[in-house]
């Protein structure tokens, strides 16, 4: 298996208090992901990079923040967290652009109460 | 807009019955993945398909280019074989050449 670590791996937070996800791999990857699954969307794109302070917006970017400090770590912050931010979030690697391989992560489950 | 569509949904199975999950995208794609999620689960790739078919043990995944179309067939099912399976093209999508999209996926249950 990938080393891919997400933490944590379950969090009830409150409305409007921010809240940060943390994406650890052991693989110097270079390409992380971050998406979120919610029934009846399927996994949707976050954020993205393609290396240390390299980021880019997915498809649902809006009210999510990322940063990449260092190649292992990539963080996605709720600046201010919303109930429809409640959802299972992935964090995934790949080697190339192309996700030639892709691994994910465990998910993190989160609850905006 | 549904840019993959998986088909179908949902299927139950009985053990040793072969199974076929098919997906249809829209898009121009550079490769496919097909992915498997255990209930409470990971995701894992099972495949990374560009052409042609693939073989992994039980697991067999076809992709027709042209007609875009891919299947992912398991023969002799078994219980464990219960999981959601979902169709995944990566192709230029929000400015990398990359980027992966997904189907809703397909819940499977092989009953014993």
């Amino acid at each position: 298996d990938a080393g891919i670590t997400q933490s944590p791996r379950h969090k009830v937070t409150e409305t409007g208090t921010p809240v940060t996800l943390r994406c650890h791999q052991t693989e110097n990857h270079r390409y992380m992901y971050w998406y979120r699954q919610d029934p009846g969307h399927g996994l949707r794109l976050i954020h993205y990079s393609y290396g240390v302070k390299d980021t880019d917006k997915g498809e649902v970017s809006d009210g999510y923040s990322v940063s990449r400090s260092k190649t292992e770590d990539f963080l996605l912050t709720l600046e201010s967290a919303t109930s429809s931010q409640t959802s299972v979030y992935f964090c995934a690697i790949s080697l190339t652009e192309m996700n030639t391989e892709a691994f994910f992560g465990q998910g993190t489950r989160l609850t905006v109460v | 807009k549904n840019e993959v569509e998986q088909s179908p949904q949902n299927l139950t199975a009985q053990e040793g019955e072969f199974i076929t999950i098919n997906c249809s995208y829209s898009v121009g794609i550079s490769a496919l993945h097909w992915l498997q999620q255990h209930p409470g689960g990971g995701i894992v790739s099972l495949f990374m398909l560009s052409s042609g078919k693939k073989k992994h043990g039980r697991l067999i995944a076809t992709i027709n280019i042209q007609e875009k179309h891919s299947s992912l067939h398991i023969t002799a099912s078994h219980p464990r074989d219960s999981a959601v399976y979902i169709c995944a093209p990566s192709g230029n999508y929000g400015g990398s050449q990359g980027n992966l999209i997904f189907g809703k996926g397909t819940k499977l249950s092989v009953k014993p």
